[in-house]
């Protein structure tokens, strides 16, 4: 089946710092990744769908100047938590959708998560 | 806005035990809905995925069922097993959108 990774698997930073999450889809190409965040014991959230080659669509209440979001090429999507404060302690989930015609169902698949804490 | 609800949000079982895990969703037009499970600190483990047209799926002593008019979806877990102890999320996939919705998640406790 389709494989999606996401690195780094847990990253601490300092308050202040940036981080980046990678996502990328390892057997096929997704010309659209998501990005969901789920605090401790909450469901997920989506944040934005990144598109191959064009800018993010972020949801509601989400900053687009603070999660930065790259998707550079039709296998690998970034998301770059800016200036990290403690309340950005999440777990953050991307998942792919494949290109069509690759003959993957219509569905998407979940990278593994990052574990963000920010001290 | 689509709005996913599960119930019950914990539950405790022995061992060997048939459960259901309740999910509703406020908006009936879905494309289709999707059962996932969630180890502590892991990532999502897709189970079912009902489609709009559908009633129900089977895999192995998993059973999901779909009654989008009255917008609920069941999951039944037969003979329950320690290792199936995790939290099951279901996850709602609207017309015309690809992000899915997810409810908040039943926290499943199989006694051994």
């Amino acid at each position: 089946g389709a494989v999606v990774s996401q690195h780094p698997s847990r990253v601490i930073c300092k308050s202040g710092t940036s981080v980046k999450i990678e996502c990328r889809s390892l057997d096929f190409q997704a010309t659209t990744m998501f990005w969901y965040r789920q605090f401790p014991k909450q469901s997920l959230m989506l944040m934005a769908t990144s598109n191959e080659g064009s800018k993010a669509t972020y949801e509601q209440g989400v900053e687009k100047d603070k999660f930065l979001i790259n998707h550079a090429s039709l296998t690998l999507s970034t998301l770059t938590v800016t200036s990290a404060h403690p309340e950005d302690s999440s777990f953050y989930i991307c998942s792919a959708w494949e290109r069509p015609g690759q003959g993957i169902s219509d569905t998407q698949y979940f990278g593994p998560g990052t574990r963000l804490t920010v001290l | 806005k689509q709005e996913v609800t599960q119930i019950p949000a914990a539950l405790s079982v022995p061992e060997g035990e048939n459960l259901v895990l309740n999910c509703s969703f406020t908006d009936s037009a879905i494309y289709n809905l999707q059962w996932f499970r969630q180890d502590p600190g892991k990532g999502l483990t897709s189970l079912l995925l009902i489609q709009s047209s559908q009633r129900e799926q089977t895999s192995g002593r998993l059973n999901a069922s779909l009654d989008k008019s009255s917008g609920r979806s069941t999951l039944y877990i037969a003979a329950s097993q320690p290792g199936d102890s995790a939290t099951y999320l279901c996850a709602v996939r609207k017309r015309g959108r690809r992000a899915l919705t997810f409810g908040s998640g039943t926290r499943l406790q199989v006694q051994p």
